[in-house]
């Protein structure tokens, strides 16, 4: 079965420090990838996705995330954190499949809290 | 361009009632999804619409429901609400489904008690 694993529930980082969130997935062949970060009571916002091309992909507010096909991983990273970055964070698979269905399949995600 | 709308934002029910719950995407978007969040079990899919057909559905009970019209607005209903089915409900659009960017609404926040 499809299944996203982000392994850290909770992360706590030093603002100015570096940021690595991990995600592994399990899917049959390459899925659509996605990092998304929600705000408390708000909905998510998608910071970055990979369908296919360069493994390195850019994204918003600075975030960058690392597609390795051999690891089944897709782990987000940032140089420098700043205070405003503490959210949930989300890891999400989609289908390649004929249907192009919308479904997306996340994992149970990653809480952020910056120190100042 | 407006976002994705969810209304109402937050709604209050008791037991055995039922509820909907409506969800405007971004226009010209033909893809509607639509995501329970709790907080034990996370993010899970419930159904997707797209030009008015159900294209998926999630492993849900059939007291959830959902529509979608043709000016691409879907509503979700659950009957008979239960306690469990407090939760975050999400809806998502985009322009044809997996190979294009989602995009969620605010999200209507349901407690049941």
């Amino acid at each position: 079965a499809q299944s996203v694993t982000q392994p850290d529930i909770h992360i706590t980082v030093s603002e100015g420090a570096s940021l690595e969130l991990r995600c592994n997935y399990s899917y049959g062949a390459t899925p659509y990838l996605f990092w998304y970060v929600q705000s408390p009571g708000q909905g998510l916002q998608l910071l970055l996705k990979y369908f296919s091309g360069d493994t390195l992909v850019q994204g918003i507010k600075g975030f960058e995330a690392e597609f390795k096909r051999s690891q089944s991983s897709f782990n987000l990273r940032k140089p420098s954190v700043h205070w405003s970055d503490a959210a949930e964070y989300f890891c999400a698979v989609g289908d390649r499949g004929s249907s192009n269905t919308g479904k997306l399949i996340f994992g149970q995600g990653t809480t952020l809290q910056v120190k100042p | 361009k407006a976002g994705v709308t969810q209304t109402p934002r937050y709604l209050i029910k008791t037991r055995g009632q039922q509820v909907t719950l409506s969800c405007s995407p971004i226009s010209g978007h033909r893809s509607v999804s639509w995501y329970q969040q709790t907080p034990g079990q996370g993010l899970q899919f419930l159904f997707e619409y797209f030009s008015e057909t159900q294209r998926n559905k999630g492993n849900f009970p059939g007291r959830f429901s959902g529509r979608q019209f043709s000016n691409s607005r879907s509503e979700m209903n659950v009957s008979t609400l239960e306690l469990g089915d407090s939760a975050l409900y999400l809806c998502a659009s985009s322009l044809s489904g997996a190979s294009d960017t989602q995009y969620f609404g605010p999200g209507t926040r349901l407690t049941v008690l």
